[in-house]
């Protein structure tokens, strides 16, 4: 089945910092997605991205499919960004979401 | 706010017991998708209904068992609990049955067997 690998595993920043996280995949998907998972464990849909650049305010994301990875940019970190990071993907309908084993990142004030 | 709701919030049993977590989808939405999530892992994905129909299966164990009613809230049944199944559990809905479709979830059920 396809791998998620997502990188770093830890990242701890400053307030104010900017930040890139990174999902690789092993195989072509149809379907990735980023969300986050707040310290209450409320997960988050961020962004539906198989393919191209989108925004959000501070956060954008790019997939480069014939490459196999998508990032997550988080620009001018806040406190509230804290939490884990999860991309997940699907190869096609008739499977389901492959999850990474997640980001964790903390915003120091 | 995703529009998916799940109760009860938390629970706490003993090992040996059943318990049943509730799940009802965003408004439209005919899919529902349910996630165990152990301590500091990714989730995994249980089972899938769509539109009270059984899609699509995961790791679930046996002793787990779930359903779709008419109504579209679905449920999971978790029964003879080993300490093991302490987990978060999600529910997530989307419009389509297809899982490149969008999944939405809900705040989850902290489960803790004791």
């Amino acid at each position: 089945g396809i791998q998620v690998e997502q990188s770093p595993p830890d990242l701890i920043l400053q307030e104010g910092a900017n930040s890139t996280l990174r999902c690789n995949f092993s195989d072509s998907v149809n379907n990735l997605q980023w969300f986050h998972q707040n310290p209450w464990g409320q997960l988050i849909n961020l962004f539906y991205i198989p393919s191209g650049t989108k925004q959000n305010g501070r956060l954008s994301a790019t997939t480069v499919a014939t490459e196999r990875y998508s990032l997550l940019y988080i620009s001018s970190s806040q406190t509230t960004d804290s939490g884990v990071y999860f991309c997940a993907v699907v190869r096609d309908s008739n499977y389901q979401l492959i999850w990474g084993a997640g980001t964790k990142l903390i915003i120091k004030p | 706010d995703s529009g998916v709701t799940q109760t009860p919030k938390h629970l706490i049993t003993a090992t040996g017991q059943r318990v049943t977590l509730r799940c009802s989808p965003r408004s439209g939405d005919l899919s529902v998708y349910w996630y165990q999530q152990s301590l500091d892992q990714g989730l995994q994905f249980l089972i899938q209904y769509y539109n009270g129909e059984e899609r699509a299966k995961g790791n679930i164990l046996e002793r787990f068992s779930a359903q779709q009613f008419p109504d579209l809230h679905s449920e999971l049944n978790l029964s003879s609990l080993e300490l093991g199944d302490s987990a978060l559990y999600f529910c997530a809905s989307s419009r389509q049955p297809i899982s490149t479709d969008t999944q939405y979830f809900g705040p989850g059920t902290r489960l803790t067997v004791l």
